[in-house]
């Protein structure tokens, strides 16, 4: 079955520049989407179609792709970033939904 | 403001079915897929299927540990989706949510399943 590859965790001090990876074979045929997660809440939308940021999203968020990669980054990373971050694609076919495995973003 | 409310969770035995609602408010709710997402107790997330909107067929997709045992349905004259789930195992013991194309979340309902 498809797989999205992703670092388990990425540790940062406040003001660096985050970057958090996400490997699939479809990637260079399918969207992929980054989601935030805090302990005790759903998923949190922030990038869609690779590089695109929801409204309310920091600016600080953004997304990048390419060939089988894609990339969250996160500039002049502050203490509230500190979260579960899922990247999210569909298999070649674009019929089923897959998720990384999660990055644990540690703030030191 | 789009909101989803999930519904139905709770403790059941396993072999025992359940059935979720998620009550959908603040957007055109026949006109979108509707996705539901698991996550189990301190793992990832974990995509379970959806159903299409009527223009597009109605039709549904499953993950491939819960096809044949989940069904997903929707009933859009009160902007409901369901997911009915039978035969169930332990671990399928999650907090479900519902999604609108990841852009809008439930806040999920927690399904345990243990004798």
């Amino acid at each position: 079955s498809y797989e999205l590859t992703q670092p388990p965790s990425v540790s940062i001090s406040p003001g660096q520049t985050a970057r958090i990876t996400c490997s699939g074979d479809a990637l260079p045929k399918q969207y992929a989407y980054w989601y935030q997660q805090k302990p005790g809440q759903a998923p949190l939308l922030v990038i869609y179609k690779d590089s695109e940021r929801p409204s309310g999203i920091p600016e600080r968020f953004s997304g990048s792709s390419s060939g089988t990669t894609v990339t969250l980054t996160i500039s002049g990373v502050q203490a509230e970033d500190e979260a579960d971050y899922y990247c999210q694609s569909a298999d070649s076919s674009g019929t089923y939904w897959v998720f990384g495995g999660g990055t644990k973003l540690t703030v030191l | 403001e789009v909101q989803l409310v999930e519904s139905g969770g709770g403790l059941v035995q396993p072999g025992r079915s359940l059935r979720l609602s998620c009550t959908a408010s603040g957007f055109i709710f026949g006109d979108y897929t509707m996705s539901w997402v698991r996550q189990a107790p301190g793992k990832g997330l974990e995509w379970v299927g959806f159903i299409r909107n009527k223009a597009s067929g109605g039709t549904r997709e499953y993950a491939a540990s819960v096809k044949g045992r989940f069904t997903i349905s929707r009933d859009d004259s009160k902007s409901i989706a369901y997911l009915q789930m039978n035969s169930l195992k332990t671990e399928d013991t999650a907090v479900y949510y519902c999604t609108v194309g990841g852009a809008s979340w439930g806040q999920g309902t927690l399904v345990t399943v243990s004798s």
